[in-house]
């Protein structure tokens, strides 16, 4: 079984649509969570972090739900600027001795117009 | 801005070869990574480097080495490259306090082709 699952896609929606990806991870030692985005061809960059009561960034929200392993995000008013690919994240390790992510798969996102 | 500087965009080697895949960041980061990334597998980790000539192995060591000589520089290394290490190479770094060690800056990557 995969650390960190998500259900690649491809999702093509129409700009103004709401789309919703979810991802879930197996090693409930895991610490934090995050969803990265990465545009095509090139490198991938935060986009934001998951915390337990949820939280919100303009159009986007997040949350997790530790007790299923379980992190969604949610896209509200899709621009056509939001296709790329959303890679689900999750941390577990010391700081001391180095933490590490390890990185879901990515479902990929394509807003037509 | 942070930058991490990945020494090639595109590198072409032959089999058996031995391969340098440089990085060097100029945020003063504790922490620097190496990851490949292939298509339906997402990004792996290979190796780690939490401090100055540490590392830690990460998902998929095999075939690799790595050498962080300097705070600002983490290379990779295949010592006898094959067909199957033809990958994008992803390299990363990140401060390692726990507030803010989660966000990785990750260079442009480096398309390695073995044939």
């Amino acid at each position: 079984r995969k650390e960190v699952e998500q259900d690649p896609g491809p999702f093509n929606v129409p700009e103004g649509a709401t789309v919703a990806f979810n991802c879930t991870y197996s090693n409930s030692a895991s610490q934090s969570f995050f969803w990265y985005r990465q545009d095509c061809r090139k490198e991938p960059k935060l986009l934001m972090s998951v915390y337990s009561s949820g939280n919100e960034d303009g159009r986007f929200t997040a949350q997790l739900n530790r007790a299923s392993q379980y992190i969604s995000l949610l896209i509200r008013d899709s621009k056509l600027s939001d296709s790329a690919t959303y890679l689900c994240v999750v941390k577990w390790g010391w700081e001391t001795s180095g933490s590490r992510l390890t990185f879901g798969e990515g479902t990929q996102l394509t807003v037509n117009p | 801005d942070v930058k991490v500087t990945q020494s090639s965009r595109y590198l072409v080697k032959r089999t058996g070869e031995k391969v340098f895949l440089e990085c060097v960041q100029d945020m003063d980061h504790e922490n620097m990574f190496w990851y490949r990334q292939d298509p339906g597998l997402g990004l792996r980790l290979i190796y780690f480097s939490y401090d100055v000539k540490m590392k830690e192995k990460g998902d998929i060591p095999e075939g690799y080495s790595v050498s962080r000589e300097k705070k600002e520089r983490f290379s990779l290394i295949l010592e006898s490259a094959s067909t199957n290490q033809t990958s994008m190479y992803l390299c990363a770094s990140s401060f390692r306090s726990a507030a803010t060690n989660e966000k990785l800056f990750f260079g442009s990557g480096t398309q390695l082709s073995v044939l």
